[in-house]
């Protein structure tokens, strides 16, 4: 059974540069599905951030897709994230989700437990 | 760009049927998938496709789609139930995957 777990630092600073790994384990990062990104800011809703596939292409949210890096390591299993120029507004618990190419389009069918971040000084 | 729309809040007895909608221009002709999340868990699929169930979600939960309006249907509500909701498909024309503003399902 594939889990993914989501690490990173817990507080950034305003203008910094938020950086995340998933780590995927019970299978390998190099099948068909993708890898995805979504986060939940404080008493929002969820928000796709972007995905990446094992050859190292990319999909991102436009309003997002500036400031946006993803990137696979496939000696380590494991997918990253980075997000540059972060404000408070990025303060949100980070999920990363497997699209399973299982099943239809876009289907998130397996998630990490998601990781607070916050921004401030 | 294409918009989900949610209600805020959704409130059912124990036993009885919750239906949280998720309504979108021609939505009928997209699949919309379902998620649920609890806090300091995984959010879960617990429908995908308009109406297909993933291994272990029971047979409570179903899912509807037609129109401008899916339908998340969970039958017999548990307490367990009580949870954030959110319906999701993918917009074929800017290849984005968006999410509804949620549903609270409160267990009364």
């Amino acid at each position: 059974q594939v889990q993914l777990q989501e690490s990173g630092p817990g507080l950034v600073k305003p203008s910094g540069t938020l950086s995340l790994s998933c780590a995927v384990s019970g299978g390998s990062i190099s099948t068909n599905d993708w890898w995805t990104w979504v986060r939940q800011p404080p008493g929002k809703g969820l928000e796709w951030i972007g995905e990446v596939y094992h050859t190292g292409s990319t999909n991102f949210n436009p309003s997002l897709k500036s400031r946006v890096t993803m990137s696979v390591d496939k000696s380590k299993n494991q997918i990253s994230l980075t997000l540059s120029s972060v404000t408070a507004a990025d303060t949100a618990i980070y999920y990363c989700a497997r699209e399973s190419a299982a099943l239809s389009l876009a289907c998130m069918d397996i998630w990490g437990k998601g990781t607070a971040v916050t921004v401030s000084s | 760009s294409y918009v989900l729309t949610q209600p805020p809040s959704v409130s059912v007895a124990p036993g009885q049927t919750a239906r949280i909608t998720c309504g979108g221009k021609k939505i009928g002709d997209k699949s919309v998938h379902w998620y649920r999340l609890k806090p300091d868990q995984a959010p879960v699929l617990v429908v995908h496709d308009d109406s297909d169930r993933p291994s272990g979600i029971p047979e409570r939960f179903s899912g509807s789609n037609s129109g401008n309006t899916a339908t998340l249907t969970i039958s017999r509500v548990e307490a367990g139930d009580g949870a954030d909701y959110y319906c999701q498909v993918w917009d074929d024309k800017t290849d984005q995957r968006l999410f509804g503003g949620g549903t609270k399902l409160t267990v009364l």
